[in-house]
């Protein structure tokens, strides 16, 4: 079974502080994402990377950056947290570019932001 | 615009009867795929069930089927059975065409099923 792990469930920073989010998949897939999940919204993509060291930008990427240095890690910054920015965040791995490859998720990181 | 429409935000159900959630969607391309998801209180994202275009049959895993109407543009889930554990939030998503990168998925909002005794 794929495993991805996120490192914190719950996490609770202050107002301008940088964030880290780390996630780990351990079944050596080529793609990561990172979502933000708010109510109402659903899920919505921050950036994702399909290779070590290769990134894109999702549909929100303001305020947020990324870092893939090893296939199996692919870690999410806040480079200076705000409140708007406290919401459930999801890590996702998915194998290859193939159109039918699901994509699995961790358990998320509930971070608030105060 | 939005390129997933799931329109009910709630379902209730009755245990062991038949429970369909809506989802249409929006694309031009030829070639694209559609996935459902469960999410449950816990948080954690399940894989639930996957229908590609080009796909004749409509897709089933277990007490999940998808009605797969290209035309309509639509792919609703149907839980057959329904058990207390299906109560969970249920997102639709899309996959479009390949672009050479990874393929992102685009959620819907999801619907709330909330199964009763």
């Amino acid at each position: 079974d794929v495993k991805v792990t996120q490192s914190s469930r719950y996490l609770v920073k202050r107002t301008g502080e940088k964030v880290f989010l780390e996630c780990v998949q351990d079944m050596d897939h080529e793609n990561m994402f990172w979502y933000r999940q708010d109510p109402g919204l659903g899920l919505r993509l921050i950036y994702f990377s399909y290779d070590v060291k290769m990134k894109e930008k999702g549909d929100i990427p303001e305020g947020y950056s990324v870092s893939r240095e090893k296939k199996e890690r692919f870690s999410l910054i806040l480079e200076s947290a705000s409140t708007n920015q406290t919401s459930m965040y999801l890590c996702a791995s998915s194998l290859s570019r193939r159109s039918n490859q699901p994509q699995h998720f961790g358990d998320g990181t509930r971070l608030s932001i105060l | 615009a939005q390129k997933i429409t799931q329109t009910q935000p709630g379902m209730f159900v009755q245990e062991k009867e038949a429970v369909t959630l809506d989802c249409t969607y929006d694309t031009s391309d030829q070639s694209y795929g559609l996935f459902w998801y469960k999410q449950p209180s816990s948080g954690e994202m399940i894989f639930l069930i996957y229908q590609g275009s080009y796909d004749e049959q409509n897709a089933t895993e277990g007490r999940y089927s998808l009605n797969f109407q290209k035309a309509r543009k639509s792919a609703n889930l149907v839980i057959s059975a329904s058990q207390l554990g299906d109560s969970a939030m249920y997102f639709c998503a899309m996959r479009e065409a390949l672009t050479g990168t990874a393929s992102k998925l685009t959620f819907g909002t999801g619907t709330r099923l909330q199964v009763t005794l």
